[in-house]
């Protein structure tokens, strides 16, 4: 067990609209990681924040975008949604800092119709 | 070329069996790497890491790594039916400062009775 929630674990919206993504551990590691995994794909890095603030981001739009908490939980916000956004959404924190082993929640299912 | 490059499956093989799972990748400079193991309807789950050439054990896993190849594989010894999954090869593209995971698609192992 990782510790890692992730809310909620399920989702539906339709094109356009927005959505926020939560994730939380339960010790409060300051390194989480988002990764988008679309049906019969590899996880792809969207971003990376560490104590608050973005610390390298992958080749996603910027409807894509992030926030870290002082208490480290963290939030993925996704506008404009398009039928492509459908994926399982993972976060993963990183105990030893950013450049660290990541283990990831047990993620969010989003489908965009 | 894709970055990380793995046999999609699926591999079956039968129960008490050696399973042999193989990934290649394209940047030289990577310096980290990691197998996970996805359920269906799951998340990845860390299995294994490796960063210098060679042989680490864990159990009824070992990771292989040969750099000068840009290769890397997992064994899995005495295969049991649980451990019909799908394996993800996760590489640390060249960065500084974060870890960026790289992951191919996965390779479908079916271990059968």
């Amino acid at each position: 067990e990782t510790g890692v929630t992730q809310s909620p674990t399920h989702l539906i919206k339709t094109r356009g609209q927005q959505v926020t993504l939560r994730c939380s551990s339960q010790s409060g590691h300051n390194t989480v990681s988002w990764y988008q995994q679309a049906l019969g794909q590899g996880p792809q890095f969207i971003f990376q924040y560490y104590r608050e603030e973005e610390n390298g981001r992958g080749n996603f739009p910027p409807r894509f975008s992030g926030l870290q908490f002082p208490n480290y939980s963290s939030e993925l916000n996704v506008n404009a949604l398009e039928l492509d956004d459908s994926a399982l959404y993972l976060c993963a924190i990183s105990p030893g800092g950013p450049q660290e082993t990541q283990y990831f929640g047990p993620g969010t299912r989003l489908l965009v119709l | 070329q894709k970055e990380v490059e793995q046999n999609s499956g699926p591999l079956s093989v039968p129960e008490g069996a050696i399973a042999s799972l193989n990934c290649t990748y394209s940047d030289r400079g990577s310096q980290s790497f990691f197998w996970y193991r996805q359920y269906s309807g799951k998340s990845p789950e860390l299995i294994m890491s490796i960063y210098s050439n060679g042989d680490k054990e864990d159990g009824r896993f070992t990771a292989q790594l040969n750099k000068a190849s840009q290769y890397v594989s997992l064994l899995i010894r005495d295969s049991q039916p649980s451990d019909s999954a799908t394996y993800l090869c996760a590489v640390n593209g060249v960065n500084t400062g974060f870890q960026k995971l790289v992951f191919g698609t996965g390779t479908r192992l079916l271990v059968s009775p």
